[in-house]
């Protein structure tokens, strides 16, 4: 398996564009993860699924941002309008979802709000 | 919500030293995992441990579940060990990771 896979690695994109980042999670994991990695807070999770159903998503900050996991091969996560302060590394990682299982981490998405 | 703090937030070490990185936590758990990010930004999981010690090539991990706390070791480190070690631990339900501030490590030659 080729790991988790994120794209696009780099987005640059201006104030008020909508941006999707999108994710594809080793097959055969049944959670998916998307954190966000800033300077000032470090790591935070944003949302979790479990079988493509979201189970937590106390973390999204704002109404504009909202998460999809239409299959179990494919989430994304837009944030429309994008705003300066959104700018950050976006990870999406993926296990098992059992109990205590390790989790595996895409390589990211730079986001950058200009 | 359970706290994760590490110490030290940066270490400079040269080449060959033995490194210590100490992670603790308020709420129990059952398990703990370490992290590695590199320079270039991809994270790594290194270890999930619930007790005990656990010992990949030149990483050594511990942990101590009724103190709360954790330890990742290095041993004759290398500067490509340069990189943020994060300890991040699971919420009750043994899923969503929350994490640690980080230690960044530099190696130098």
């Amino acid at each position: 398996d080729a790991g988790v896979i994120q794209s696009p690695r780099h987005e640059v994109t201006e104030m008020g564009q909508e941006v999707t980042l999108r994710c594809k999670p080793i097959s055969g994991h049944n959670s998916l993860f998307w954190y966000r990695q800033t300077m000032m807070r470090g790591l935070e999770l944003l949302i979790y699924f479990n079988n493509n159903v979201p189970i937590d998503d106390s973390g999204m900050p704002e109404d504009r941002f909202s998460a999809k996991m239409p299959n179990a091969s494919f989430s994304t996560l837009k944030i429309q309008p994008s705003e300066p302060r959104d700018s950050a590394v976006y990870f999406c990682a993926s296990s098992l979802g059992r109990r205590d299982t390790e989790a595996f981490f895409g390589q990211g998405t730079r986001l950058t709000v200009v | 919500k359970n706290e994760v703090e590490q110490s030290p937030q940066n270490l400079t070490a040269q080449e060959g030293e033995f490194i210590t990185i100490n992670c603790s936590y308020s709420v129990g758990i059952s398990a703990l995992h370490w992290l590695q990010q590199h320079p270039g930004g991809g994270i790594v999981s290194l270890f999930m441990l619930s007790s005990g010690k656990k010992k990949h090539g030149r990483l050594i991990a511990t942990i101590n579940i009724q103190e709360k706390h954790s330890s990742l070791h290095i041993t004759a480190s290398h500067p490509r060990d340069s990189a943020v070690y994060i300890c991040a631990v699971p919420g009750s339900s043994g899923d969503k990771l929350t994490f640690g501030t980080g230690t960044r490590l530099a190696v130098r030659p």
